[in-house]
């Protein structure tokens, strides 16, 4: 399965500020993901990252809130912007590869504090 | 709405003895079933999956049962380990690839040795 990583592992913000969290995977994927985690729920997803064109969001997720990029196919970020105490949250990035069948594999995850 | 549930949020096992990890869902137009696993500080590990055309698959100490007329899985783990200890969700999603993933809640599984 595909290797990912996530920069950073965690942070600490101040309200009002952005963070732009990364995501690389070791090879090409058709699909990139990101997911939201809030204390004691379950995984949420934000949007689809798509290469070459917009994100494709939830219902509940704006891209001003939310922007996404997806340069090429083994690269993905995604910014939380303007950042409230209830943005906190573990922040997920997921891919299916090439090839592969339904199943996504999963980065180590983004924790997020802001205060 | 949530459209799959966990209904247990822990789960306490002695170790060697089975695990028994339930999950049902709403939408009859799922057609694919996921186990993922979380340890604390690290992603979802995806573990073991079902197709609707089948009522059992089976990897290891891992069996998935689905039963389609309940909306109803399971995920049986023999014997079970400390090792298993960890947060443990169910997800599903539509036909074809390209659809999301609906994650229950998780169920924490601690396996006591």
């Amino acid at each position: 399965s595909a290797v990912i990583s996530q920069k950073p592992s965690r942070d600490i913000c101040q309200r009002g500020t952005s963070l732009t969290i990364q995501c690389q995977v070791d090879s090409q994927v058709t699909m990139m993901f990101w997911y939201r985690q809030q204390p004691g729920q379950s995984l949420t997803l934000i949007a689809t990252a798509n290469q070459g064109s917009e994100a494709t969001y939830e219902s509940g997720f704006v891209i001003d809130k939310f922007p996404i990029s997806r340069p090429n196919l083994t690269f993905s970020t995604l910014t939380v912007s303007n950042m409230s105490p209830e943005d906190s949250s573990i922040y997920l990035c997921s891919v299916e590869e090439l090839g592969g069948y339904n199943e996504q594999f999963f980065g180590p995850g983004t924790r997020l504090t802001v205060l | 709405d949530q459209q799959v549930k966990q209904n247990s949020p822990s789960l306490s096992v002695q170790e060697g003895r089975i695990s028994i990890l339930n999950c049902d869902y709403t939408n009859s137009m799922f057609d694919y079933f996921l186990w993922y696993k979380k340890y604390p500080a690290e992603g979802p590990t995806f573990l073991i999956s079902i197709s609707s055309i089948k009522d059992k698959n089976e990897d290891g100490r891992f069996t998935v049962f689905l039963n389609k007329s309940a909306k109803h899985l399971s995920l049986h783990i023999v014997p079970s380990q400390p090792g298993d200890s960890a947060v443990y969700f169910c997800a599903a999603r539509r036909g074809g690839g390209s659809e999301k993933l609906v994650f229950g809640k998780g169920t924490k599984l601690t396996v006591n040795p």
